[in-house]
């Protein structure tokens, strides 16, 4: 079965600073990963998507992400922080059958302080 | 282009009653999902829909049903609020088929829900 592990649940940066999310998975076939992000009281958007070819994705805000099938990893990065960036954010990976479901990792919460 | 759509926003409700949360997508989806997010649980499936008249368990459907009632509309129904139920409900769509299908999907904002 396939899972998703975001391995920290809080994370402090400083507005400004650089940002790395943890996202590892474990899936049988060639992933379909995402990175969304929560705002509260809000749904969630889509950051960013990989599905195949360049392993370093872009996404929206600034975000990027990158692909590392060796590691079986699939970290969010942000060059420069900004105060409006903290949220949470959530790892997903899809199945490629039986409905194409996603599998969800359990969050990172995201504080940046001033 | 509203989007993906559910209502109610909020909703407290006594142990034993039911009820039923609505969805709806305007963008010509295929699929249709349920999922409920629980404190430090990320979000869990309850059912999903693959296409219009077919309707799936997710990871966690006890306590729950669903009704696909056009390509559109997804509805769940608690038929007994149980406190365990308590929690945020996300309905998401995606698409699908041969000509532009993608694997992501699409959120609502969600229906906070409270059974005391």
């Amino acid at each position: 079965a396939q899972s998703v592990t975001q391995p920290d649940i809080h994370i402090t940066v400083s507005e400004g600073a650089s940002l790395e999310l943890r996202c590892n998975y474990s899936y049988g076939a060639t992933p379909y990963l995402f990175w969304y992000v929560q705002s509260p009281g809000q749904g969630l958007q889509l950051l960013l998507k990989y599905f195949s070819g360049d392993t370093l994705v872009q996404g929206i805000k600034g975000f990027e992400a990158e692909f590392k099938r060796s590691q079986s990893s699939f970290n969010l990065r942000k060059p420069s922080v900004h105060w409006s960036d903290a949220a949470e954010y959530f790892c997903a990976v899809a199945s490629t059958g039986g409905g194409n479901k996603l599998t969800f990792g359990t969050g990172t919460q995201l504080k940046v302080e001033l | 282009n509203a989007g993906v759509t559910q209502t109610p926003k909020f909703q407290v409700l006594k142990t034993g009653q039911s009820m039923t949360l609505q969805c709806a997508q305007d963008m010509n989806h295929n699929s249709m999902y349920w999922y409920r997010q629980d404190p430090g649980m990320g979000l869990r499936l309850i059912y999903y829909s693959a296409s219009e008249g077919t309707t799936d368990k997710g990871e966690v459907p006890n306590g729950y049903n669903v009704s696909r009632l056009n390509k559109r509309e997804f509805s769940l129904r608690l038929e007994s609020a149980a406190p365990s139920q308590t929690s945020v409900y996300f309905c998401a769509s995606r698409k699908t088929g041969t000509s532009g299908g993608t694997y992501e999907q699409y959120f609502g904002p969600g229906t906070r829900l409270t059974v005391t």
